[in-house]
C-alpha cells in the first residue's frame, strides 16, 4: 500500500520569504500525486496535482511542485509567501487505481509578519 | 459550483449514543469517502463507496459503518459512540475516472462526552 511522509510538522516563515514543504511517498509503478490546502475551519481544497508529463506542476495561489521519481519526492514551493498562506498543507498519493487518496500527516505553514 | 455538504459543522454526543453523519454531493460522483482527521495523523480513510450500496473498508473501519442508498448521499454511522471517536470527520467525493481530484465537505467536528 502507498504511504506518504511529510517531513515537517510545522514550518514558520516570514512574509515574502520563499518556502518549501517536503513530501516523500513510497514507490509504486505509477503514481499520481496531489497537494491540498486546508484553511482554518474549512475543508480541503486542491492546490495542484501531478498525473503525468512535465515534472514541474503549477497550481493555484502561486504554488508549484516538482515530481522527482528517483527520490520519490513531490515537494511544494512558493517563491514569496503571504500572511494569507497560513494553513495546513497535505500531500496525497493515489491508491486503488487512482481513486483512493492516501494522505500525509500534514504540514502547518505559519507565515509571520 | 461543485459542492459536498455535510449536515453538521459541530456535534456533541454522549458515550454510547448512535451517531449519524450525513454527506450529500451534487456532482453525480461515483466515489464517496469518509475520512477522520486528527492532529499529527493527517487524514485516515474510514470507509469508501464506489457505487450505490457498495462499500469498502478503509484503514480504520472499526467502530464505524456506512450506508449509501442513493448516489448523492453517503452516511457514516457510529454504532455506539466512544470518547476516542472525538475527531474531525471529512466527507469527499470524486468521479469514477482515474486520477481525478477529490472534493471535500467542510467537515464535522464531533465531540463525544
Amino acid at each position: 500500500a502507498q504511504s506518504v511522509t511529510q517531513l515537517d510538522s510545522q514550518v514558520p516563515v516570514f512574509e515574502e520569504a520563499p518556502v518549501e514543504l517536503r513530501c516523500n511517498y513510497s514507490s509504486s509503478v505509477s503514481v499520481y500525486l496531489f497537494w491540498y490546502v486546508q484553511y482554518p475551519n474549512q475543508g480541503l481544497q486542491l492546490l495542484l496535482k501531478y498525473l503525468s508529463g512535465s515534472t514541474l506542476v503549477k497550481g493555484i495561489n502561486g504554488f508549484e511542485a516538482e515530481f522527482n521519481k528517483s527520490q520519490t519526492s513531490f515537494h511544494l514551493r512558493k517563491p514569496s509567501v503571504h500572511i494569507s498562506d497560513t494553513a495546513e498543507y497535505f500531500c496525497a498519493v493515489s491508491d486503488w487505481g487512482g481513486n483512493k487518496l492516501v494522505f500525509g500527516a500534514g504540514t502547518i505553514l505559519r507565515v509571520k509578519s | 459550483d461543485v459542492k459536498v455538504t455535510q449536515s453538521s459543522r459541530y456535534l456533541v454526543k454522549r458515550t454510547g449514543e448512535k451517531v449519524f453523519l450525513e454527506c450529500v454531493q451534487d456532482m453525480d460522483h461515483e466515489n464517496m469517502f469518509w475520512y477522520r482527521q486528527d492532529p499529527g495523523l493527517g487524514l485516515r480513510l474510514i470507509y469508501f463507496s464506489y457505487d450505490v450500496k457498495m462499500k469498502e473498508k478503509g484503514d480504520i473501519p472499526e467502530g464505524y459503518s456506512v450506508s449509501r442508498e442513493k448516489k448523492e448521499r453517503f452516511s457514516l454511522i457510529l454504532e455506539s459512540a466512544s470518547t476516542n471517536q472525538t475527531s474531525m470527520y471529512l466527507c469527499a467525493s470524486s468521479t469514477g475516472a482515474l486520477n481525478t481530484e477529490a472534493f471535500f465537505g467542510q467537515g464535522t467536528r464531533l465531540t463525544v462526552v
